[in-house]
């Protein structure tokens, strides 16, 4: 069975950083692009960073640049997100999410306050 | 960055057909086409269809999406009660290299 599960979320103050994680199993992860997605709950969708499959191409969010990376480890098939200078706005639900968006995993919540 | 641009919501009746619609530019919607994505309440959102017209397989052929100019469409025939979901449009963006999303249209079946 194709599977994301993320995991790394949880509380933390403005101006902390956080790590996810995103573990990959059922395809083989080393060939597919991997993007990391967003939801504020009860809102839209919000793209926040994009990786080749080779990690050669990376692409952010305006929102998130300079204080979110992406990486991955093709050995360990899995995604991450390292988040930096959290903000209140950057409090959402985190989704790993492969490729053309053809497979989701439940998501991570993430919540930035005081 | 600007995102693409759906309806808030749409009502039709049971049985009956919705067409959702979604706007960009020749730059997004109207380069590479644009996905659309179902999701219902606490649940992550299911792909329903990639690049306008590509149906994965699994999706349930009352859905159908096209594409004209800048515009692309969704359209569900034969309305069911599970069909009531956010709708999500998104596309690659050429110019910004960033993926964009709509804001959702939320489908209310009566």
């Amino acid at each position: 069975e194709v599977q994301l599960v993320e995991s790394g979320g949880g509380l933390v103050q403005p101006g902390g950083s956080l790590r996810l994680s995103c573990a990959a199993s059922g395809f083989t992860f080393s060939s597919y692009h991997m993007n990391w997605v967003r939801q504020t709950p009860g809102k839209g969708l919000e793209w926040v960073s994009y990786i080749s499959s080779s990690s050669t191409t990376i692409y952010n969010a305006d929102s998130v640049r300079g204080r979110f990376i992406i990486s991955r480890d093709n050995a360990r098939n899995s995604l991450y997100l390292e988040m930096n200078s959290l903000r209140a706005e950057d409090t959402a639900v985190y989704y790993c999410v492969r490729d053309k968006l053809e497979v989701w995993g439940q998501g991570t919540l993430v919540t930035v306050s005081s | 960055q600007a995102g693409l641009t759906q309806p808030p919501s749409v009502s039709k009746g049971l049985r009956q057909t919705a067409t959702l619609t979604c706007s960009g530019n020749s730059n997004n919607v109207g380069n590479e086409g644009a996905a659309w994505l179902q999701q219902h309440q606490g649940h992550p959102p299911k792909l329903l269809f990639y690049r306008s017209e590509n149906r994965p397989s699994g999706v349930s052929e009352r859905f159908s999406a096209s594409r004209s100019g800048n515009t692309a469409s969704l359209t569900i025939t034969g309305l069911q009660p599970e069909d009531e979901a956010d709708y999500y449009c998104s596309a690659w963006d050429s110019s910004l290299s960033v993926v964009l999303f709509g804001g959702g249209t939320k489908l209310t079946v009566l």
